[in-house]
């Protein structure tokens, strides 16, 4: 069966600081891999997408992850975060073909502090 | 181009009542998608709908809940007769094309409370 799996709940980083929110997947077959980012009060919002080529994604607000299949990862990282980029983070992942369902992962709540 | 429109935002109710969310999904997209979030159970997916057609209702928690596309820009999600667990923030998100490209449009949510 499919799952994603978000490896920490909390992470608490200070401002331009640099940050990882690690994400692994596991599947039998091969999938699209996301990270969706939910500001307080508002809904999820698209941040970058792994559909196929190369493996480094670049997404919006400085974002990047990086697709890892023999590790099943696609671990978010940021060289420098700021105050604005507090909010939670999914990681989701989709089987190729036909209807599949989005597996959302239990969110990373990402803290910057001043 | 306006996004995904949820109402209403917030809805307190009392134990038995019916509600009712609505949905307005981006023009063009032909997919749809209820999802319910809550702390212990995460976001989940409730029902998807192609074409208005429900594809995959297989997360709708029970009898209680039923939801409808009557047209391409309309849905709704009713709880008939609602109870306390059903608490959560209820989203609407919509999509161009299939379901397996995983880039959905979420709205802002519906925030329910059952006392």
């Amino acid at each position: 069966a499919q799952s994603v799996t978000q490896l920490d709940s909390q992470v608490p980083v200070f401002e331009e600081a640099p940050v990882e929110l690690r994400c692994n997947y596991s599947s039998s077959v091969s999938v699209y891999l996301f990270w969706y980012v939910q500001y307080p009060n508002q809904g999820l919002q698209l941040l970058l997408k792994y559909l196929s080529g190369s493996t480094l994604v670049k997404g919006i607000n400085g974002f990047e992850a990086e697709f890892n299949k023999s590790q099943t990862s696609f671990h978010l990282r940021k060289p420098s975060v700021h105050i604005s980029d507090t909010a939670e983070y999914f990681c989701a992942a989709i089987q190729y073909g036909g209807y599949n369902k989005l597996i959302f992962g239990a969110g990373t709540r990402l803290a910057v502090h001043p | 181009d306006a996004g995904v429109i949820q109402s209403p935002r917030h809805e307190v109710t009392e134990m038995g009542q019916e509600v009712t969310l609505r949905c307005k999904p981006i023009s063009g997209h032909n997919s749809l998608f209820w999802y319910r979030q809550t702390m212990m159970r995460g976001l989940e997916l409730l029902i998807y709908f192609n074409n208005n057609v429900p594809i995959d209702d297989s997360g709708m928690p029970e009898d209680r809940f039923s939801a409808k596309m009557p047209n391409a820009s309309f849905s709704t999600l009713k709880i008939q007769p609602s109870e306390p667990r059903d608490s959560a923030v209820y989203f609407c998100a919509s999509s161009l094309r299939e379901a397996n490209t995983g880039e959905l449009f979420f709205g802002e949510g519906s925030r329910l409370t059952v006392l």
